[in-house]
């Protein structure tokens, strides 16, 4: 299994800063992904994690608001840039960890949460 | 595109009763299928996972969801509910040509003494 740690572990933020929210996994991994739960609803991808690559963003998020470094093969960052209070959600990463296919299972980090006043 | 849906946005049961959750999905193939629980203020934890053989999958915490292709659904159960179980549950599918996953909309649970 994988291990993954998340900070902060929750923030209240001014709308129009930045945060910069840390996931460590414990062990290497290719490939990590982060997600957005908004308030009372279920999880989104905002983007997936390469190391060595370019982050690759799904519909709606964009690299300017959430840009995403992956500097190794056990870190990753998510930044929230220019918050506003739609931002307010918990922030998750994630890595599938294992041999592929169905031996596969991912794993979350405990969340992020993110309160914009 | 792969999908899923949860029916149900909140259930309360009492606690010593059987729960069942529901949970259909749309795809083109066998799916790999997940429940997740997420306790209050706290991470996904995995409950279960099937990708294929035996349609009955056990999972932790006492838990175990079917799978049945005719009916696209995949609906964890528990024969006998704890305090402890109350939080959002949620079944999700691989999403179209990636490994991250997408997920339905969650069930809430509560338990009442």
């Amino acid at each position: 299994s994988a291990v993954i740690s998340q900070k902060p572990s929750r923030d209240i933020c001014q709308r129009g800063t930045s945060l910069t929210i840390q996931c460590q996994v414990d062990s290497q991994v290719t490939m990590m992904f982060w997600y957005r739960q908004q308030p009372g609803q279920s999880l989104t991808l905002i983007a997936t994690a390469n190391q060595g690559s370019e982050a690759t963003y799904e519909s709606g998020f964009v690299i300017d608001k959430f840009p995403i470094s992956r500097p190794n093969l056990t870190f990753s960052t998510l930044t929230v840039s220019n918050m506003s209070p739609e931002d307010s959600s918990i922030y998750l990463c994630s890595v599938p960890f294992g041999p592929g296919g169905p031996q596969e299972t991912q794993y979350f980090g405990p969340g992020t949460r993110l309160l914009v006043l | 595109a792969q999908s899923v849906t949860q029916p149900d946005i909140h259930i309360t049961v009492s606690e010593g009763a059987s729960l069942e959750l529901r949970c259909n999905y749309s795809y083109g193939a066998t799916p790999y299928l997940f429940w997740y629980v997420q306790s209050p203020g706290q991470g996904l934890q995995l409950l279960l996972k099937y990708f294929s053989g035996d349609t009955l999958v056990q999972g932790i915490k006492g838990f175990e969801a079917e799978f049945k292709r005719s009916q696209s659904s995949f609906n964890l159960r528990k024969p006998s509910v704890h305090w402890s179980d109350a939080a959002e549950y949620f079944c999700a599918l691989p999403g179209t040509g990636r490994r991250a996953l997408t997920f339905g909309s969650g069930t809430r649970l509560q338990v009442q003494p």
